[in-house]
């Protein structure tokens, strides 16, 4: 069975600085997505980022990129440059090529503080 | 907005009742998922319809069922409610397989 890890239940940032969330993840498959997705207070779902494993190359969405370690199934998010608006729960999720169904991490709690 | 419309936003009602949860997916999404949302459990893949016909089943309960219907609206009924499935039910929809899935708002379902 696949399994998503988020280690930092809580995790605190200043505006304007640099923050780093931990995922990682087993499987056994050889094809899978993975992504991270973004719970505001307002309780909706917000697509971050999405990494397709058979790409090295890390994705990146403006403030938000990704590194993922392929061999140490690890899949961070960075966020540079933290607004007040990245405060959120932040959950980490992954899909097998022959799968479509999510599996989800437990999430971090980012503050972001002014 | 991510395009996926749930209604009713709120849900209040008793135990051993039955409620509808409705999804319309983006357009042109063929395939809704639904998850339930709670405190102890987090995040759980219910059930997953492609184009009207169940495709993949998760950790849903025998009270709970689904369907989605030609117009591509999907229902998820709950009966037989107890305190334990007060709970966020977000559905989802996507394109294709591997494709992100794009959630609704949710439906915040609340057993009195």
């Amino acid at each position: 069975a696949q399994t998503v890890t988020q280690s930092q239940p809580e995790m605190s940032v200043q505006e304007a600085e640099t923050v780093t969330l931990s995922c990682t993840y087993d499987t056994s498959e050889s094809n899978y997505y993975l992504f991270w997705y973004k719970q505001p207070p307002s309780r909706q779902m917000i697509l971050v980022i999405r990494q397709e494993a058979y790409k090295q190359q890390n994705a990146t969405e403006n403030r938000f990129s990704v590194n993922f370690q392929k061999a140490a199934k690890s899949f961070s998010l960075k966020i540079s440059d933290s607004q007040l608006g990245d405060t959120a729960m932040y959950f980490c999720a992954f899909m097998t090529g022959g799968s479509e169904k999510l599996v989800f991490g437990k999430g971090t709690k980012l503050t972001v503080n002014p | 907005d991510s395009g996926v419309t749930q209604t009713p936003k709120h849900l209040i009602t008793a135990t051993g009742q039955r409620v509808t949860l409705r999804c319309s997916p983006r357009s042109g999404d063929l395939s809704v998922y639904w998850y339930q949302q709670s405190l102890d459990q987090g995040l759980q893949f219910l059930i997953q319809y492609y184009n009207g016909e169940e495709r993949a089943k998760g950790n849903i309960l025998e009270r709970f069922s689904a369907q989605q219907f030609p117009d591509l609206h999907s229902e998820l009924n709950l009966s037989s409610l107890e305190l334990g499935d007060s709970a966020l039910y977000f559905c989802a929809s996507s394109r294709d397989r591997g494709q992100p899935q794009h959630f609704g708002d949710g439906t915040r379902l609340s057993i009195l």
